[in-house]
């Protein structure tokens, strides 16, 4: 079976400060990974995800996470935030090959960034 | 193109009663998920359908939830009767075969006194 985990529940950062939000995961075949992101009062947004290919991938907002098999880890970075990144952050797996696969989510990180 | 939507986007009901959720997935997507959060906690899955079918119902609670697709188009999630515990928000999320990506809806918001 499949599982995420989001070590860290709450992380405050001052603002234009780098961010680095942890993920881990365990799977038994191989996955798609995403990071979501829930703004306040909002829905979830998918903010970027790994299918295949380039272990590095970027969302527009400046954000980037590296998938990295050996230590099964989808970590979230962003060299300098801004006030509007705060939100809340799911990183998620599922084995996507399948009909059958479903997304797991992970407990969610709070960001929030102080001035 | 219409996202994912959902309703009502907020629900108070009394312990004991009725309350049925209803999802509209994206046109076309045959992959419908119902997830629920509570408290804080991580979003857990509780079902999915391929069209109308019932592909895992695995996360459902237990026999007080009573899902259906209809049509293979909009989804309902009933709740009957509902308990305390059952408070939280309730996400619904359509996806295509090739399941890539998921499109959430915003939300439905239950609150059980």
């Amino acid at each position: 079976a499949q599982s995420v985990t989001q070590l860290d529940s709450q992380v405050p950062v001052f603002e234009e400060a780098p961010v680095e939000l942890r993920c881990n995961y365990s799977s038994s075949v191989s996955v798609y990974l995403f990071w979501y992101v829930q703004y306040p009062n909002q829905g979830l947004q998918l903010l970027l995800k790994y299918l295949s290919g380039s272990t590095l991938v970027e969302s527009i907002n400046g954000f980037e996470a590296e998938f990295n098999k050996s230590q099964t880890s989808f970590h979230l970075r962003k060299p300098s935030v801004h006030i509007s990144d705060t939100a809340e952050y799911f990183c998620a797996v599922s084995d996507g090959y399948s009909s059958a696969s479903k997304i797991i989510f992970g407990s969610g990180t709070r960001l929030s960034i102080r001035p | 193109e219409a996202g994912v939507t959902q309703f009502p986007s907020h629900s108070v009901i009394e312990k004991g009663q009725t309350v049925t959720l209803r999802c509209d997935p994206i046109s076309g997507h045959d992959n419908l998920y119902w997830y629920r959060r509570v408290m804080g906690k991580e979003i857990k899955f509780l079902l999915h359908f391929v069209k109308e079918s019932k592909q895992d119902e695995s996360g459902m609670p237990n026999n007080r939830f009573l899902a259906e697709r209809t049509g293979g188009t909009y989804s309902t999630l009933k709740v009957q009767p509902a308990e305390l515990e059952d408070s939280g928000v309730y996400f619904c999320a359509s996806s295509t075969r090739m399941n890539t990506e998921a499109f959430f809806g915003q939300g439905t918001r239950l609150t059980v006194v």
